[in-house]
């Protein structure tokens, strides 16, 4: 079936590091892909999003491209800051007749001073 | 951006009681609405999808007679938690699909039970 894998965490970087969340799916079809974050004791915030292959999406200085080769949407950003610190979950849009998001199982981003 | 708007967002009740978790969107109908369950340190897992006018689809193990689903408005689902237990203690968060068939969901702020 339809599935997002992420890297476990927690990630734990200093301020001002450069940021890798690996993300890779399995979908049948051509699926949409999406960055959600979730900041403690809130709900989920859509950070970025692509549609079709070789799509890059950004927000807040991070990015991620959509790769059909390697299956994969890792989230990146050249330079943390504490404020980042948040649980991060890459998801995928299966159409079953309505629009249900896949999620991985998320990965904790720790961002010190 | 839309808004979707859970209430309430934290809920403490006894054991054997149901409670009701309301899920609004505000600025925007919303034919199909999302029910999600989220355990510590896990990811959200899909409870059920709640169709305006009509029967929630559950997800397989979620038991509906529990998990009662009512979308009876195209800005209002509501998720009633019947009886419940310690183990039913979760973060539940709903997400709403703009009826224009945007990809995009818009979430609520989650709603933190705590059963005692």
């Amino acid at each position: 079936g339809d599935s997002v894998t992420q890297m476990e965490g927690p990630v734990t970087l200093s301020e001002e590091a450069f940021l890798t969340i690996n993300c890779t799916y399995t979908a049948t079809g051509y699926p949409s892909l999406f960055w959600y974050v979730q900041y403690p004791g809130e709900g989920l915030q859509l950070l970025l999003k692509a549609t079709k292959a070789d799509d890059k999406g950004s927000n807040k200085g991070f990015e991620a491209t959509y790769r059909k080769e390697t299956t994969s949407f890792h989230l990146e950003k050249g330079s943390v800051q504490v404020s980042d610190s948040a649980v991060y979950f890459c998801a995928l849009i299966v159409n079953t007749g309505f629009q249900k998001l896949v999620f991985g199982t998320g990965t904790r981003l720790l961002v010190s001073p | 951006g839309a808004v979707v708007s859970q209430h309430p967002s934290w809920v403490i009740c006894k054991s054997g009681t149901s409670v009701k978790i309301e899920c609004r969107s505000l600025d925007f109908q919303a034919t199909t609405m999302f029910w999600y369950r989220q355990f510590p340190k896990q990811s959200l897992m899909l409870m059920a999808t709640s169709n305006e006018g009509s029967k929630a689809t559950y997800e397989q193990g979620v038991e509906k007679d529990k998990f009662l689903i009512n979308h009876a408005s195209l800005t209002l689902s509501t998720l009633t938690v019947t009886s419940a237990h310690p183990e039913d203690s979760s973060f539940y968060i709903c997400s709403a699909e703009p009826m224009k068939g945007d990809t995009e969901a818009f979430f609520g702020q989650g709603t933190r039970l705590t059963v005692v």
